[in-house]
Order: C-alpha cells, then structure tokens, then sequence
C-alpha cells in the first residue's frame, strides 16, 4: 500500500550545523513531493517541492533530493538556526489518482540549540 | 490577509454534541481540503472539493459531513462527536485538484471532545 515514512523521529544539531531530515515512499507513481515545515501551534507551512523529473531543487538554505530508484526523499537545511526547530513532513503525491492527494510521513522533529 | 483561515482556533464540546467548522481562502484557488492530525501528529487527509464539488473522501465517518457553498469556503459538519474525534483540523487549498500545485494551510483547528 501507500507510505511514506521517515528514519528518525528526533534530530538534535547545532546552530550553524547542516541538517539532513530523511523520507523514505513506497509509491512508485508518486510525481510529486512536498516538504512543509510546522511549528508549534501553526499549520503547516511549504518549504520546498520536486518533481519526479527532477533530482535535486533548491531553494534559500534548503535543498530538496530525489533518488527515485530507492525511493528517497530528503531534505537540507543549511546554517541551521534556532528559528528552524519544528515538525517536518515529507508529502507525496499519488499520480495514479486524477486528484492531488498527498499522503504525509509521520514527521521528524527537529530541535536547534543554540 | 490571512490566506487560508479557519474558525474556531479552538473548540471544546462534549460527546455527542454536533458542532461545525469553517474554512475560508482568499488565495483564489479551486480546491480546498480537510485534514485531521492525530496526537501523534500524523496528518491524513478527509476530504477534498474541487469547485464546490467533492472529489476525495477518505472514508470518512458519515458524522462528517463537509460543505462548500462556493469555492473560498469549506465546512466541516461533525454530528455526534465522539473522543476520538478529538484532533487538529486543518484546512488546506490549491489551485488546480490535479497536478502539482502547492497546498496552503491554515492555522488548524483544535478539536477537544470531552
């Protein structure tokens, strides 16, 4: 069935570290891939997506790669900052449906000390 | 300027009372979207309207029933709430039900069923 899934529940860095938030599907279908950012108390906020042409997208302190053979998503955060620790999910979009519909990973907190 | 809102940003009721939600984007998108995160923050989406139609339903209870009187407004009706319906509503929308247009949530609304 349909999952996408995430390595590591917590990440614990640095200020001033990279950051490496890992997601793993299982669709092979999939043709589009969302990473959003939650805080606490707040929706979902869009950081970065890709398409399945794609490989690698990036965008302010962020990078976003796509291994399709394995099916592996990640996501970089460059100079990690305090202002970065929160919840980040990883979405897929299931393109055997005439719809968007994004299934979720499970989410991987990140906490920045500073 | 809020793009996507939702009312109320907390709501507090006991079981088996009958109590609605409401979404509104500003955004000027087609489609709009109802997801419910559980404690352990998993995010699954419920529904999906596409010009006031419904295109997804997640098999959703038929307690919930959402309603789109036009297309920058989506309801969630919930009869009978139960505690399990106890949750984070977000409302999300894009601009095109297919295809890979970026979905933008709101603030979500927290559901607490005594």
């Amino acid at each position: 069935g349909e999952s996408v899934g995430l390595h590591l529940p917590t990440l614990s860095v640095q200020e001033g570290d990279n950051s490496i938030i890992n997601c793993a599907y299982s669709n092979s279908a999939s043709d589009y891939f969302i990473w959003y950012k939650q805080e606490s108390g707040k929706g979902p906020q869009f950081i970065i997506d890709i398409r399945s042409n794609m490989d690698k997208r990036q965008g302010q302190r962020v990078t976003v790669l796509l291994n399709k053979t394995v099916k592996h998503l990640s996501l970089q955060i460059a100079a990690t900052q305090p202002g970065d620790s929160a919840v980040y999910f990883c979405a897929e979009n299931n393109a055997n449906t005439g719809f968007q519909k994004l299934v979720f990973g499970t989410g991987t907190r990140l906490l920045v000390s500073p | 300027d809020t793009a996507v809102s939702q009312t109320p940003k907390y709501l507090v009721t006991q079981m088996g009372n009958d109590k609605s939600i409401k979404c509104e984007q500003n955004l000027g998108h087609d489609t709009m979207y109802w997801y419910k995160q559980d404690s352990k923050k998993f995010l699954k989406i419920m529904f999906s309207y596409n010009n006031k139609e419904l295109i997804i339903n997640e098999t959703v209870p038929n307690r919930f029933s959402p309603k789109s009187p036009d297309k920058a407004h989506l309801n969630l009706h919930i009869n009978s709430l139960e505690l399990g319906d106890s949750a984070v509503y977000f409302c999300a929308s894009n601009k095109l039900a297919g295809g890979q247009e970026t979905q933008y949530f709101g603030p979500g609304t927290r559901l607490l069923v005594l």
